[in-house]
């Protein structure tokens, strides 16, 4: 069946970096778009990225841009998400998800989600 | 940035009755919204896309509706495993948003 498992969340101060990942399985991952959201804890959700299944676009949430960078690697499986410049405000389960009939004019839905990896971002 | 709001915060109800949320977008997104479940410490589960259409495994009691600003889902007889936040969605435009979220607690 289709899986998501993401790592790599963790404890970090403010202006630190952290790289998340996200393993796929149960289906042709080169075939589909991927999306990063968050939920900051006990709060709603977040949208914060999205690759295309072949990795030529991207798109960023106001919130993060230049800060976070999605990736990645189709031999793989995997999704990456580069997160710099961290704030406190960034402090939340991050989730990878499938995306279903992104285009370049709208995104698409979110389906399945992974379990989530929680960052905290503290001094 | 569309903005999606969902009503009423907190929905309060026995299993076997009805449970109808609301969302409302701040500008028409057509019927280009879903709605997602989330129970304590688990990921969200897709449940209805455009508006109307359920996702595979998702229950025939779950009845999505609307279009345009006014969206409504309906669980017609609550089972205990339907207590949780349910969240629209919609993917007019970009970005994609969420609403705030609707918890539905047993009563």
């Amino acid at each position: 069946q289709v899986q998501l498992v993401e790592s790599g969340g963790g404890v970090v101060q403010p202006g630190m970096s952290l790289r998340l990942s996200c393993a796929a399985s149960g289906f042709t991952f080169s075939s589909y778009g991927m999306h990063w959201a968050r939920q900051a804890p006990g709060k709603g959700l977040e949208w914060v990225a999205l690759i295309w299944y072949d990795g030529s676009n991207t798109y960023y949430a106001d919130s993060v841009k230049g800060r976070f960078t999605i990736s990645r690697d189709n031999s793989k499986s995997t999704l990456d998400l580069q997160m710099n410049s961290l704030r406190v405000e960034d402090t939340a389960v991050y989730y990878c998800a499938r995306d279903l009939g992104a285009a370049a004019a709208h995104p698409g839905w979110f389906d399945p989600w992974g379990q989530g990896t929680l960052v905290t971002v503290s001094s | 940035e569309i903005v999606l709001t969902q009503y009423p915060a907190t929905l309060s109800l026995s299993p076997g009755e009805s449970a109808t949320l609301s969302c409302r977008a701040s500008h028409s997104v057509s019927r280009s919204l879903a709605w997602y479940q989330q129970k304590p410490g688990q990921a969200p589960r897709f449940l209805i896309f455009d508006a109307s259409n359920r996702a595979t495994g998702t229950p025939a009691r779950f009845s999505g509706s609307g279009s345009g600003t006014d969206f409504t889902l309906t669980i017609s007889s609550l089972e205990p495993e339907d207590f949780a936040v349910y969240y629209c969605q919609h993917r007019s435009s970009w970005p994609p948003t969420f609403g705030g979220g609707t918890k539905v607690e047993i009563k």
